[in-house]
């Protein structure tokens, strides 16, 4: 079956500017998560949701939000872009809500400010 | 607050050889733990798992042991082979009963030399 499909892979934007991008789950995985990779702070993470519910959060400003729709699709945006949120965002998929499982990673959008 | 510790950067086998790669854990709330393999410019493939209810779990040539006193946790590969050169995470989830959330480690980077 098909993996977790993030777009765009990569994207230029000034500061100041909005992004959105978007993540599409491995199909009947209800959780998403979305993780930032920086080379000074490693893998971070931002919020998950589940069945169109955040139900995790990371230490981010409000500037970084998401959401999930009904089919599983989530989109996260970041307002007010600064310099420092250049990163690698990546979202991972699960299949199931009660209990620890793997997350499935997508290949991830290069976020590049300027 | 680093929370998950890999505190090798990198290192350096021989292909056939064993490699161990190393992870500490501050939180005595994390229960769950999961291993990564990641290439540059795409997102973290899932290796392996291990509940903290067990104290080794294997999976083909990839052995994970924890022992929860110590709050460590290693992967052993054998044979090391060369296309297992990438940059290893170590991640754990503190969540029961559901929940999503991972805390990683900041890599490892393992070069399988010939």
């Amino acid at each position: 079956k098909a993996g977790v499909t993030q777009t765009p892979r990569y994207l230029i934007k000034t500061r100041g500017q909005q992004v959105t991008l978007s993540c599409s789950p491995i199909s009947g995985h209800r959780s998403v998560s979305w993780y930032q990779q920086t080379p000074g702070q490693g893998l971070q993470f931002l919020f998950e949701y589940f069945s169109e519910t955040q139900r995790n959060k990371g230490n981010f400003p409000g500037r970084f939000s998401g959401r999930q729709f009904s089919n599983s699709r989530s989109e996260m945006n970041v307002s007010t872009l600064e310099l420092g949120d250049s990163a690698l965002y990546l979202c991972a998929s699960s299949s199931y809500a009660g209990m620890n499982t793997e997350a499935f990673f997508g290949q991830g959008t290069r976020l590049t400010v300027v | 607050d680093q929370q998950v510790k890999q505190n090798s950067p990198s290192l350096s086998v021989q292909e056939g050889r064993i490699s161990i790669l190393n992870c500490d854990y501050t939180n005595s709330m994390f229960d769950y733990f999961l291993w990564y393999k990641k290439y540059p410019a795409e997102g973290p493939t899932f290796l392996i798992s291990i509940s903290s209810i067990k104290d080794k779990n294997e999976d083909g040539r990839f052995t994970v042991f924890l022992n929860k006193s110590a709050k460590h946790l290693s992967l052993h590969i054998v044979p090391s082979q060369p296309g297992d050169s990438a940059v290893y995470f170590c991640a754990a989830s503190a969540i029961p009963g559901g929940g999503n959330k991972l805390t990683f480690g900041t890599g490892t980077q393992l070069k399988v030399e010939l």
